[in-house]
């Protein structure tokens, strides 16, 4: 069974950092490329970020481009986000969620349960 | 990058009826399109991928047509399950992005 469990949310003030991390098992993690949704609360699905199997191809949405870092470490099964100069818009459930080819492309399947950031003094 | 457009962003029906849903891509995205819903509390859940193609496990009362720039999702015959928010999704290219949701309320 896929599982991915998200962890490394709380609050921080604006201008802070914090560390999102995703613990994925149940299939090949190395084999897949990984992605990173966000949902600000009561609002829709934003894109944030994908690597591909090896780290050596990363995407970001342009909000968070020079801000956010998208990694993995394959030994570990893990998927991370690292997160500086925070805003207040940064303030969302952070998803972790596998790629899945849909005829050209990436859609997703399965996800994790989200973790929550909160962006504020 | 490609702003995604839903109409509408809040729809009510009753159990039975059909209901449609549209997106409008603000570029060409040819069939690279996929349909999700999402319940409170829980992560979204893919019903449709290359703008017409069914995810396994997915009922049949769920359908999605188009290409290019403008895209429909279709339920057939809305069961209580149904009344969910419903995201359209692009892939065609980075970013990939969503819609802004189409809240499906019970009338």
């Amino acid at each position: 069974e896929v599982q991915l469990v998200e962890s490394g949310g709380g609050l921080v003030q604006p201008g802070g950092s914090l560390r999102l991390s995703c613990a994925a098992s149940g299939f090949t993690f190395s084999s897949y490329w990984m992605s990173w949704v966000r949902q600000a609360p009561g609002k829709g699905l934003e894109w944030v970020a994908n690597i591909n199997q090896d780290g050596g191809e990363k995407n970001y949405v342009d909000s968070v481009k020079g801000r956010f870092t998208i990694s993995r470490d394959n030994a570990e099964n893990s998927l991370y986000l690292q997160m500086n100069s925070l805003r207040a818009e940064d303030t969302a459930v952070y998803y972790c969620a596998r790629d899945a080819y849909c005829s050209g492309g990436s859609c997703y399947v399965y996800w994790g349960q989200g973790t929550l950031v909160t962006v504020s003094s | 990058a490609i702003r995604m457009t839903q109409s509408p962003s809040s729809l009510s029906a009753s159990t039975g009826d059909r209901v449609t849903i549209t997106c409008r891509a603000s570029q060409g995205i040819s069939s690279y399109l996929a349909w999700y819903q999402q319940k409170p509390g829980k992560a979204p859940n893919l019903l449709i991928y290359a703008a017409s193609t069914l995810e396994s496990g997915v009922p049949s009362r769920f359908s999605g047509s188009g290409s290019g720039t403008d895209f429909t999702l279709t339920i057939s015959c809305l069961q209580s399950e149904d009344f969910a928010t419903y995201y359209c999704q692009q892939y065609y290219s980075y970013p990939y992005s969503f819609g802004q949701g189409t809240k499906l309320e019970i009338k």
